[in-house]
């Protein structure tokens, strides 16, 4: 099953809108990861944050996290057509005790910027 | 570096035939995983390995696929026999210990088609 729901499943914006996609998840965890993923091509890491991390930025992504409500968000500001995608969340849980574990993916937010 | 390299990029085989993917990873990383993503369940954990050593199977579906990762630059998916519900895309990805901060480093994938 999967540990990351994504919500919304689609999201519909303009060019220069800000986009905004959470991420809610089930278990503990060390770090969560968000990807995007281009039509018909792999995943693409976009960034990490850890558990004991509430924010993020790099560039125009801001990624924020509330562990006590097992939850993430991804904002992409000012966004462009070519953000069009699926982005996913991924957590990723201690294995072997490394900080380094296998990753969960959530089932996906397909977003599409109209220019 | 060229990336993590699969191949064929498109499989069409029939039933009952046997199937293999191949894998070739980012030079020095030290861990593999293969995925399979259909719109049904979305991205799946099949199998993932570390220092060529396979860690947790639990996500490979039955007995008729397997995997193995002979040397640190090669890995094998081979399902055997192929059925229709095994239809699916197929990636693999690769990421170090060191440098897991950074996260996965996926493939292009394989698209399996089983008629």
């Amino acid at each position: 099953s999967q540990q990351g729901e994504e919500d919304p499943q689609a999201l519909s914006i303009q060019e220069g809108e800000n986009a905004t996609m959470n991420c809610s998840y089930k278990t503990s965890i060390n770090n969560l990861q968000w990807y995007r993923q281009n039509s018909g091509r792999g995943l693409v890491h976009l960034i990490l944050i850890r558990s004991n991390e509430r924010e993020k930025h790099s560039g125009r992504l801001r990624v924020t996290l509330d562990t006590s409500k097992k939850s993430s968000s991804l904002l992409i500001t000012a966004s462009r057509a070519a953000d069009t995608a699926s982005y996913f969340c991924a957590t990723g849980t201690n294995a072997g005790g490394t900080s380094y574990g296998k990753l969960t993916f959530g089932q996906g937010t397909i977003l599409t910027v109209h220019p | 570096d060229a990336g993590v390299i699969q191949s064929p990029r498109h499989e069409v085989t029939e039933m009952g035939q046997e199937v293999t993917l191949r894998c070739k990873p980012i030079s020095g990383h030290d861990y593999l995983f293969w995925y399979r993503q259909t719109m049904m369940r979305g991205l799946e954990l099949l199998i993932y390995f570390n220092n060529n050593v396979p860690i947790d199977d639990s996500g490979m579906p039955e007995d008729r696929f397997s995997a193995k990762m002979p040397n640190a630059s090669f890995s094998t998916l081979k399902i055997q026999p192929s059925e229709p519900r095994d239809s699916a895309v197929y990636f693999c990805a690769s990421s170090s210990t060191g440098t897991w901060v950074y996260g996965y480093t996926f493939g292009s994938g394989t698209r399996l088609t089983v008629v």
